[in-house]
């Protein structure tokens, strides 16, 4: 267990509906990152927040939106939902901001859109 | 901009027998460099990194990765494979640009140990 809570483990929705992932990140972590996983795009990264700021932005698309609340857990959420949004998302943590840091990896969230 | 590859998309190798998935990496300044592992249904379990010092980094479960900065390669290792090693494996990059600090991921190597 790594620590890294996320929530719902699965989710199933329809086209053109707005889903919201939550993740908790692993106790004092102030980074958080959300990655999504396809089978025809890998791994991507979309977004990291530090300590409730936006740091970095990916590949993500404009239907969708993040944020880091001031008790660190985050959400991301995922609007005018598309047939290709079906992946799996994972949220991240790590400590701080030093590049040594380990970046620990929720169990992630199923998306499909049907 | 930062990058890993991972050159062979499946890995078969018998228990037993030592095992080895590669990754190179392109990267401006110094390399931080990890392995993480993903077995079905599950998350991204991280396994080892290089930051600097020992060339030779030992992580978790019995495998071990050789970073050669002259090859600029950081394969991932160990002696004797397990069937329950058997999983995903992703090399991944520290990565600076455009702002955050992220990892970049490889295209992942799928290993297969067999009896």
């Amino acid at each position: 267990d790594s620590g890294v809570t996320q929530t719902p483990k699965h989710l199933i929705t329809a086209t053109g509906q707005r889903v919201t992932l939550r993740c908790s990140p692993r106790s004092g972590d102030l980074s958080v990152y959300w990655y999504q996983q396809s089978l025809d795009q890998g791994l991507q990264f979309l977004i990291q927040y530090y300590n409730g700021e936006e740091r970095a932005k990916g590949n993500i698309l404009e239907r969708f939106s993040a944020q880091q609340f001031p008790d660190l857990h985050s959400e991301l959420n995922l609007s005018s939902l598309e047939l290709g949004d079906s992946a799996l998302y994972f949220c991240a943590s790590s400590v701080s901001w030093s590049s040594g840091n380990t970046i620990y990896f929720g169990e992630g969230s199923w998306l499909t859109v049907v | 901009a930062q990058s890993v590859a991972q050159p062979e998309d499946q890995v078969n190798v018998a228990e037993g027998n030592p095992l080895t998935v590669k990754c190179t990496y392109s990267v401006s300044g110094n390399p931080y460099l990890f392995w993480y592992v993903q077995y079905p249904n599950r998350g991204l379990q991280f396994l080892l990194k290089y930051i600097t010092g020992d060339n030779l980094v030992k992580g978790s479960y019995g495998f071990e990765a050789e970073f050669n900065k002259s090859q600029t390669s950081f394969h991932l290792k160990k002696p004797s494979a397990l069937v329950s090693d058997s999983a995903l494996y992703f090399c991944a990059v520290r990565d600076l640009t455009g702002g955050g600090n992220k990892l970049t991921f490889g295209t992942g190597t799928q290993l297969k140990v067999e009896l």
